[in-house]
């Protein structure tokens, strides 16, 4: 089953902002609101970020934020700071018979 | 304190079984789905599978549909894994997370920290 599509790499500067998508099909991202988003920085527990394609959980902060437009989900971080650094992850309910997707996950590099 | 601990990695033969777990507290385990997620050396994470609160309903990613098997005792917050037929492409830190809300299957808002499986002759 092929993950949903994500840009391998972004990268900005500290202050900068950075969107990363997170394209499926209509069975999927296109169709439902169930899109989040993970934080994961290596050796450690992921962490939630965004759920229900632009909700944060509490603790999240606010510079974190998600959209959805058809098919493709983004995640916004605006005021770029280097603990931002890590890999993201989109996730995403399916009409296919697994239920739930991930996407391929996006290294964010902060310069 | 809401946690989850996962146990029972290891390093196994190829086509051997293991059984992981993942013990809950600080939460009402009974009434959240609950995940397995994985993720391979140097890869992204995948969704392994899902039971419902109750255990009656579960699903299953193509890859691993028909060796691994997914359950869970509610009464003594416990969340399990059974895994068969494993293969070099199971290795693997296996994490367990919890469902966002009891209503749903979507959100994972609380994760393990992980257990590692290498598959190995």
């Amino acid at each position: 089953q092929s993950a949903l599509t994500q840009p391998a790499s972004v990268s900005g500067s500290p202050g900068q902002s950075i969107t990363i998508s997170c394209t499926g099909t209509s069975s999927d991202v296109g169709g439902y609101n169930y899109v989040s988003w993970y934080q994961h920085h290596p050796g450690k527990a992921p962490k939630l970020m965004i759920y229900d394609v632009s909700n944060r959980p509490s603790g999240v902060s606010n510079r974190f934020s998600g959209s959805k437009s058809g098919n493709t989900a983004s995640l916004t971080i605006s005021g770029l700071q280097a603990e931002d650094e890590a890999d993201y992850y989109c996730n995403s309910y399916t009409t296919r018979s697994t239920l739930v997707i991930f996407g391929g996950g996006t290294k964010l590099t902060v310069l | 304190q809401v946690q989850l601990v996962e146990s029972g990695g290891g390093v196994v033969q190829p086509g051997r079984s293991l059984r992981l777990s993942c013990a809950a507290s600080g939460f009402t385990f009974s009434t959240y789905a609950m995940h397995w997620v994985r993720q391979a050396p140097g890869k992204g994470l995948e969704w392994v599978a899902v039971v419902s609160s109750d255990g009656s309903n579960k699903y299953y990613a193509d890859s691993v549909k028909g060796r691994f098997t997914i359950s869970r005792d509610n009464s003594n917050n416990m969340l399990y894994l059974q895994v068969n037929s494993l293969r070099g492409e199971d290795t693997a830190v296996y994490y367990c997370a919890k469902c966002r809300t009891p209503t749903t299957y979507y959100g994972m808002d609380v994760w393990g920290q992980g257990t590692t499986v290498t598959v190995s002759s």
